[in-house]
């Protein structure tokens, strides 16, 4: 079974600069998170969602942040304008279904995002 | 609000030896999940370990066991007979029962030494 696939794996922007990540999830999964780990901490959940609806995005910076969902199975996430402090890796796990049901969430490899 | 605290930043093993990662919480929830996450270097994140908050026992997976102390809101790790590859980062998380809010801890580095 394929795992779930990010790309690109690094990028280096320059501050206010805009920048997109995008992840496939495991095929037939139908929950979707994106993460944000920054150096030295665990991850936060930024977004998440159910098939192509959002359940939760409280954390997610909505003045520079935005994700999509089209079609219930790839997502990108997007930065614009991005900051210095966005600097972390962004990583995408999904799950057969809700989690609070006890599925596992599975995660790519992530995002490394330098912002100079 | 759920925190996870990791008191230990760093830690070390000789292989073959048994070493322990600590994990507190504070919730007043009763129903909620606890997970061991471990981060290899340059890799994906993957589940090592989950209790139910509702099971008494303590979960085991092969080298791996936890210790789970509901009243004093306690979850360590336990890894057996070290190898080389238990080398990572090891988070600990809450997740409210029915809730996908997962809550991580800042983590602990583990180097095990051959």
């Amino acid at each position: 079974e394929a795992g779930v696939a990010q790309s690109p794996r690094y990028k280096i922007i320059e501050k206010r600069q805009s920048v997109a990540f995008w992840c496939n999830p495991i095929s037939g999964h139908a929950t979707l998170y994106w993460y944000q780990q920054i150096l030295g901490q665990g991850p936060k959940l930024l977004i998440q969602f159910q098939n192509n609806g959002v359940v939760d995005d409280s954390q997610l910076p909505k003045d520079r942040f935005s994700a999509e969902r089209l079609k219930g199975v790839d997502s990108t996430l997007k930065i614009q304008p991005a900051k210095l402090e966005d600097s972390a890796v962004y990583l995408c796990a999904s799950s057969l279904e809700l989690s609070g049901s006890s599925y596992e969430q599975y995660f790519g490899p992530g995002t490394r995002l330098t912002v100079t | 609000a759920q925190t996870v605290t990791q008191s230990q930043p760093e830690m070390s093993v000789q292989e073959a030896e048994t070493v322990t990662l600590s994990c507190t919480y504070d919730t007043s929830e009763n129903n909620y999940y606890l997970f061991w996450y471990k981060q290899p270097p340059s890799r994906q994140m993957i589940l090592v370990i989950r209790q139910e908050a509702y099971k008494q026992q303590n979960a085991t997976e092969n080298r791996f066991s936890v210790n789970f102390q509901k009243a004093a809101k306690s979850f360590s790790l336990k890894i057996s007979d070290s190898q080389l590859g238990d080398t990572a980062m090891y988070f600990c998380a809450f997740m409210k029962h029915e809730v996908d809010d997962m809550r991580f801890g800042a983590g602990t580095r583990l180097t095990v030494k051959p």
